[in-house]
């Protein structure tokens, strides 16, 4: 089988800094990749990871450890628009690199 | 960028009735399209992947016979609900797959059967 698991909420004020943890149990692991998404909305791509180490983007950087099945999602200089939640997906391996979604983090950003 | 669409953003049905979902690449040629659906603060969860000129390939415990997938162009799959029940009700939405292996997701489809 397989199972992603990463916090269900997260609370933070604005400036902070956040990371939001994904551990991860599959086979066929390509890369992880993580989202954002706002209430009623689709999710869009922040980042991902197909190699260990950290990848930059802007305020949001993500890690990855394959030989621990663990990634992460920092996010930095939180603002209010951050206030959405956040899903790490793990792409497996084959022909349709297929996306496979953990339960997601809600995450609320507090003046 | 890569653009997915999704038609209709919103939809009421009567119980027993069909409904269908249209998903179009606007910019790219989308070989590959996946559906999934989203119950009201959960996860994404993976439906089926869509191949154009091939028959989907639905995940364990999705019953292919209600969710009818068609991926008859490079640009379009449509998804079908069929005899829709109210616990049909959900967010379904659409992602595409352009050459360099990313996913494109579409702005979601919410369906309520009344």
């Amino acid at each position: 089988g397989q199972s992603l698991e990463q916090p269900s909420e997260v609370t933070a004020v604005e400036g902070a800094i956040v990371q939001i943890n994904c551990t991860y149990q599959t086979s066929g692991f390509y890369g992880l990749s993580w989202y954002q998404q706002h209430d009623g909305g689709a999710p869009t791509f922040l980042s991902y990871n197909a190699l260990d180490g950290l990848e930059e983007t802007g305020r949001f950087s993500s890690f990855l450890s394959r030989s621990d099945s663990y990634g992460y999602l920092l996010l930095q200089e939180l603002q209010m628009k951050d206030s959405a939640s956040y899903f790490c997906a793990v792409k497996k391996s084959g022909g349709y690199n297929k996306l496979i979604f953990g339960a997601g983090t809600r995450l609320a950003v507090h003046p | 960028g890569a653009v997915v669409s999704q038609h209709p953003s919103r939809v009421i049905c009567k119980s027993g009735t069909s409904v269908k979902i249209e998903c179009r690449s606007l910019d790219f040629q989308a070989t590959t399209m996946f559906w999934y659906r989203q119950f009201p603060k959960q996860s994404l969860m993976l439906m089926a992947t869509s191949n154009e000129g091939s028959k989907a390939t639905y995940e364990q415990g999705v019953e292919k016979d209600k969710f009818l997938i068609n991926h008859a162009s490079l640009t379009l799959s449509t998804l079908t609900v069929t005899s829709a029940h109210p616990e049909d009700s959900s967010f379904y939405i659409c992602s595409a797959k352009d050459q360099a292996y990313e996913q494109y997701f579409g702005p979601g489809t919410r369906l309520t059967v009344t």
